[in-house]
């Protein structure tokens, strides 16, 4: 089946550094691919999307690229700050016929101190 | 526009009764999806609607189970007879119809079963 497989965290990071959070998908059809954020005490949201191979997506300096010879979608940005501190989750979506339902990884949990 | 809204936002109840959660959808989407979120895990799917006709249920989604949408607006899903292992987040999103389905998220119902 279909499946999302995300780097496991905790994440720990000081302000200004780098973030990489990887992100690899098995997926039977040719899937659109997604980076949820949830911070603390609200719902999920979307951060970037792309759709088809070489796509970036991009958000709030945020960055990832879908990469189908390596079924991969890495979540980096080059400045975390201490408001970047949440749950990330990366995402599928396959059209079976209407259903655009996501498979989810795991989460990765950032923290971000100053 | 105000969102995805979910209530109860939190829910105890004993093992062995019903519980009843009320979603309601950005009001011109005409897609709602039902997802569970487990302490650590990503959200897993469990019913999908296009306006009022549930069209794909997950086999997570037993027979104490039930979803609806009456007319095509806000969605209840029911739980009968719960079970501790029914502790969960259970999440609402809701999306238009049209190219890649972004799908927009509610804040949750935390539902703990004692």
């Amino acid at each position: 089946g279909d499946s999302v497989t995300q780097m496991e965290g905790p994440v720990t990071l000081s302000e200004e550094a780098f973030l990489t959070i990887n992100c690899t998908y098995t997926a039977t059809g040719y899937p659109s691919l997604f980076w949820y954020v949830q911070y603390p005490g609200e719902g999920l949201q979307l951060l970037l999307k792309a759709t088809k191979a070489d796509d970036k997506g991009s958000n709030k300096g945020f960055e990832a690229t879908y990469r189908k010879e390596t079924t991969s979608f890495h979540l980096e940005k080059g400045s975390v700050q201490v408001s970047d501190s949440a749950v990330y989750f990366c995402a599928l979506s396959l059209s079976g016929g209407s259903n655009y339902k996501l498979t989810f990884g795991k989460g990765t949990l950032l923290t971000v101190n100053p | 526009d105000t969102g995805v809204s979910q209530d109860p936002r939190h829910k105890i109840t004993k093992r062995g009764q019903n519980v009843t959660f009320r979603c309601d959808p950005i009001s011109e989407h005409n897609r709602l999806y039902w997802y569970r979120q487990t302490l650590g895990q990503g959200p897993e799917f469990l019913t999908y609607f296009q306006n009022e006709a549930q069209l794909e249920k997950s086999r997570l989604l037993s027979d104490r189970f039930s979803a609806e949408r009456p007319k095509g607006s806000f969605s209840t899903l029911e739980i009968q007879r719960t079970e501790q292992g029914d502790s969960a987040m259970y999440l609402c999103a809701s999306s238009l119809s049209g190219s890649i389905d972004e799908q927009y998220f509610g804040p949750g119902t935390r539902l703990t079963v004692t």
